[in-house]
């Protein structure tokens, strides 16, 4: 079984450039997540998608970040423009279901640079 | 406010050298919590899923517990392989939310 798909796995830009982040999850997987990772914490939540809905999307900073999931399988992550803080590791896990009480499959993230 | 402390940040042991990682958390209505595993370069991986206390799981040399305020994750007789950063993680009962610690680094020497 395949596994969360992420792309790219590295991406360097400079600041104020637009930058995108792909994400397939594992199939069969109607909840997907997008989480942030700085250096040395925890990930953190961005957006989470029941199919192809925004559940919950507090932590989105939406002046800058946007997330779509069409059809409720893929999902794209953009962030326009990029700021220096955005430097981080972006990661994608996927569900069964985001209400029951399960675990976590996550891809191995895209590490963007922003200089 | 539903938070999630783990400790140490860092720990180094000797190969065989047991020891336990704590994660201290507060949550309201906790529906789950779970330790994963995050090798450099790598997304987490899942370890195990605690629902209530006095519950334990084991899987090979690690073992989680859980008590109404924390989970400890003991290692039995490390091996090298086991250097990673273990991450635990708290499922909040009315947002469906994961929170996660900041992750303890562990470096088992050889």
């Amino acid at each position: 079984e395949a596994g969360v798909v992420q792309s790219p796995r590295y991406k360097i830009i400079e600041k104020k450039q637009p930058v995108a982040f792909w994400c397939n999850p594992i199939s069969g997987h109607n909840t997907l997540y997008w989480y942030r990772q700085n250096l040395g914490q925890g990930p953190e939540l961005l957006i989470r998608y029941e199919n192809e809905e925004a559940v919950d999307d507090s932590q989105l900073p939406k002046d800058r970040f946007s997330a779509e999931r069409l059809k409720g399988v893929d999902s794209t992550l953009k962030i326009q423009p990029a700021e220096l803080g955005d430097s981080a590791v972006y990661l994608c896990a996927s569900s069964l279901d985001g209400t029951g009480s399960e675990k976590l499959f996550f891809g191995s993230g895209t590490q963007l640079s922003v200089l | 406010e539903d938070q999630v402390t783990q400790s140490p940040e860092a720990l180094r042991l000797q190969e065989g050298e047991s020891s336990s990682l704590n994660c201290s958390y507060t949550v309201s209505g906790l529906r789950g919590l779970f330790w994963y595993r995050q090798d450099p370069g790598k997304g987490p991986e899942f370890l195990f899923t605690l629902y209530s206390a006095g519950e334990e799981k084991e899987k090979e040399r690690l073992k989680a517990t859980l008590t109404k305020k924390e989970s400890f994750l003991h290692i039995t007789a490390p091996k090298p392989e086991d250097s990673a950063t273990y991450l635990c993680a708290v499922q909040a009962g009315g947002t469906y939310k994961y929170i996660f610690g900041t992750g303890t680094r562990l470096k088992v020497l050889a």
